[in-house]
């Protein structure tokens, strides 16, 4: 079967570094995308990453490598408006997109 | 306003009732979609459509039934209500096959 998984919770300092990982089990792939989704909203597209190698964006990064079926979500000078839920999701063989269940990140002053 | 909105936010029916979600979007993505979201779940696919008068089953399409007569417009009827379709509802659209989903702002449906 086809699976994501990624941490259910993870808890950081406002002003450092975390690291979201991802792994992943798929029939194929064709892309790897990370959304952001603060409570009570919808999903908001993060990063996608289809080449192995790190992708920047601002504060934030995401790694992929295909060979390990792995992937990090790394967010810097963390904010309290970063507080929310990280998706992960592949893109399978088939373009149908393969979620994992979120990690919900508490950042603490 | 361009985007793609979802009506009703916030809806409560009862077991057995007939309920329709709208989705309409502005940006004419050939891609569109419908998810439920429940904790402790990810994000499960109910039907997606890749064109007008074209839809197809998700991981969860029991219970449910979508169509597209236009490209803008993808309502998701669920046909007779029951507690477990209780559930955050997300339509989503894309533009291509592998390009990013753009979220409406959901439906909270409760059934009573």
């Amino acid at each position: 079967g086809q699976n994501i998984d990624q941490p259910t919770e993870m808890t950081a300092t406002e002003g450092a570094i975390v690291q979201i990982n991802c792994t992943y089990q798929t029939s194929g792939f064709n892309g790897l995308f990370w959304y952001q989704q603060h409570a009570g909203e919808a999903p908001t597209f993060l990063s996608y990453n289809v080449l192995d190698g790190l992708e920047e964006k601002g504060r934030f990064s995401s790694f992929l490598s295909r060979s390990k079926g792995y992937s990090y979500l790394l967010l810097k000078e963390l904010q309290m408006k970063d507080s929310a839920s990280y998706l992960c999701a592949v893109m399978d063989s088939n373009y149908q997109l393969i979620w994992g269940a979120g990690t919900k990140l508490i950042i603490k002053p | 306003d361009a985007g793609i909105t979802q009506s009703p936010r916030y809806k409560i029916t009862e077991t057995g009732r007939q309920v329709t979600l709208m989705c309409h979007q502005t940006w004419s993505h050939s891609y569109m979609f419908w998810y439920r979201q429940d904790l402790g779940h990810g994000l499960r696919l109910i039907y997606y459509s890749a064109a007008a008068d074209i839809t197809d089953k998700g991981e969860v399409p029991d219970g449910y039934v979508v169509s597209r007569s236009k490209t803008e417009n993808f309502p998701l009827t669920l046909e007779s209500a029951t507690r477990s379709q209780t559930s955050v509802y997300f339509c989503a659209s894309s533009g291509v096959e592998n390009s990013p989903l753009h979220f409406g702002n959901g439906t909270r449906l409760t059934v009573t």
